[in-house]
Order: structure tokens, then C-alpha cells, then sequence
């Protein structure tokens, strides 16, 4: 079967760093994609890696480690506007098809 | 750019109804994504077309749902009859024809039924 695991809920403080790990399952591998959603709002994309490595944007850092089936999101100098649902997706097609994972809440506490 | 835009933004309606969602994509995008999300489900991909085409509707949970894509900029999920449990967040999203690892969602179609 195909699956995606990450964890339900983290829970860090202002300026913390924090990191949501995600293991993948699936019938085909193209890259591994990072989103962020608001309560009440659309997923919007953070980052995407198809290949090994640490891809760096601002303030977020993603990894890939294909061999592992397993990527990060690293989510450093927290806000509290990153209070937040993050999902990881795989890209499983040429066509553009991903599947998600349920989805990390991330709670940002003063 | 406008982006992804989805109609309606609210449906309430009463079982056994038929509820039609829109979707227009961005211009230049050739693949188009219906989701449904839920609490229970999360993100379920129920269809994708590319280039106007159905690739995969092995998502679409019965024959209550359909979609249909007649022209590159615009698209509709029709589910009849509705049921109380077809309630969900539906998105659409769209993506270049060039594999970036994004999808743009558009704000989503927010479906209660009764």
C-alpha cells in the first residue's frame, strides 16, 4: 500500500526550532513537497526536493533523503504566525499527482 | 495573477440535491486537481486532468461524482444526489506544465449538506 507518516501535533515556543519528520510508501517517486495550512485556508506550498540533500528557504529548510524514504521540514526562529498545519506530499506521477500525509499542527506558544 | 479561483466559497444545501463546484485554473497551467478535505480523510485526491483530459478518477468515491473539464480554464465537480456525508472542504488546484513540485490551491469550496 502507499502511506505517508509524520507526526499529529508538535508544540514548541517562540524562536524555537522545530522539525516534522515524514516517511513515504508509495507506487511511484518523483519528489517529496512541503505545504503549510492556516485554519480555514488553502495549503500553500513551502518548498519541494527531488533529489538528496538540504533545500534552504529563509527560514526554512528542507531534506531529502531518497534511499531512507524519508524527508524533514525544519522550521527554525518559530513565529507565531507559523502556528500551522504542515504537510508533506509526494509526487507520484510525471502527470503532477501527490499524495499528502495527514498533515503535523504545529502550535507556537509565547 | 488572479490565481486558482473556486466557486462557491459557502454551500449549504439539503440531501438529495445536486451541488455543482467551478474552478478556473491559472492561465498557462495544463494540470488541474480536485481535492476533498476532510477532519477523518485529511487530503484526498479525487481526480486530475492534464490537458483537459481525465488521467486518474480512482479518487471519485461513487457514481455521484463527476467532473468534467471542457476547455483549459475552467472545470466543475458535480455530485448528485448529495449526501450529509459528502460534507468537506473541496480545492482545486492547478499546476505548470513544467514539474516545479507545486500546486497552487485555489481557497477552497466549504460544502455542508444536511
Amino acid at each position: 500500500g502507499q502511506s505517508l507518516e509524520q507526526p499529529s501535533e508538535v508544540t514548541a515556543v517562540e524562536g524555537a526550532i522545530v522539525q516534522i519528520n515524514c516517511t513515504y510508501q508509495t507506487s511511484g517517486f518523483y519528489g517529496l513537497s512541503w505545504y503549510q495550512q492556516h485554519d480555514g485556508g488553502a495549503p500553500t506550498f513551502l518548498s519541494y526536493n527531488a533529489l538528496d540533500g538540504l533545500e534552504e528557504t529563509g527560514r526554512f529548510s528542507s531534506f531529502l533523503s531518497r534511499s531512507d524514504s524519508y524527508g524533514y521540514l525544519l522550521l527554525q526562529e518559530l513565529q507565531m504566525k507559523d502556528s500551522a498545519s504542515y504537510f508533506c506530499a509526494v509526487l507520484t506521477d510525471s502527470w503532477g499527482k501527490f499524495q499528502f500525509g495527514a498533515g503535523t499542527q504545529v502550535v507556537v506558544t509565547p | 495573477d488572479a490565481g486558482v479561483i473556486q466557486s462557491p466559497r459557502h454551500e449549504v444545501t439539503e440531501m438529495g440535491q445536486e451541488v455543482t463546484l467551478r474552478c478556473k485554473p491559472i492561465s498557462g497551467h495544463n494540470s488541474l486537481f480536485w481535492y476533498r478535505q476532510t477532519m477523518m480523510r485529511g487530503l484526498e485526491l479525487l481526480i486530475y486532468f492534464n490537458n483537459n483530459v481525465p488521467i486518474d478518477d480512482s479518487g471519485m468515491p461513487e457514481d455521484r461524482f463527476s467532473a468534467k473539464m471542457p476547455n483549459a480554464s475552467f472545470s466543475t465537480l458535480k455530485i448528485q444526489p448529495s449526501e450529509p456525508r459528502d460534507s468537506a472542504v473541496y480545492f482545486c488546484a492547478s499546476s505548470l506544465p513544467v514539474n516545479t513540485g507545486e500546486l497552487f490551491f485555489g481557497e477552497g469550496s466549504r460544502l455542508t449538506v444536511l
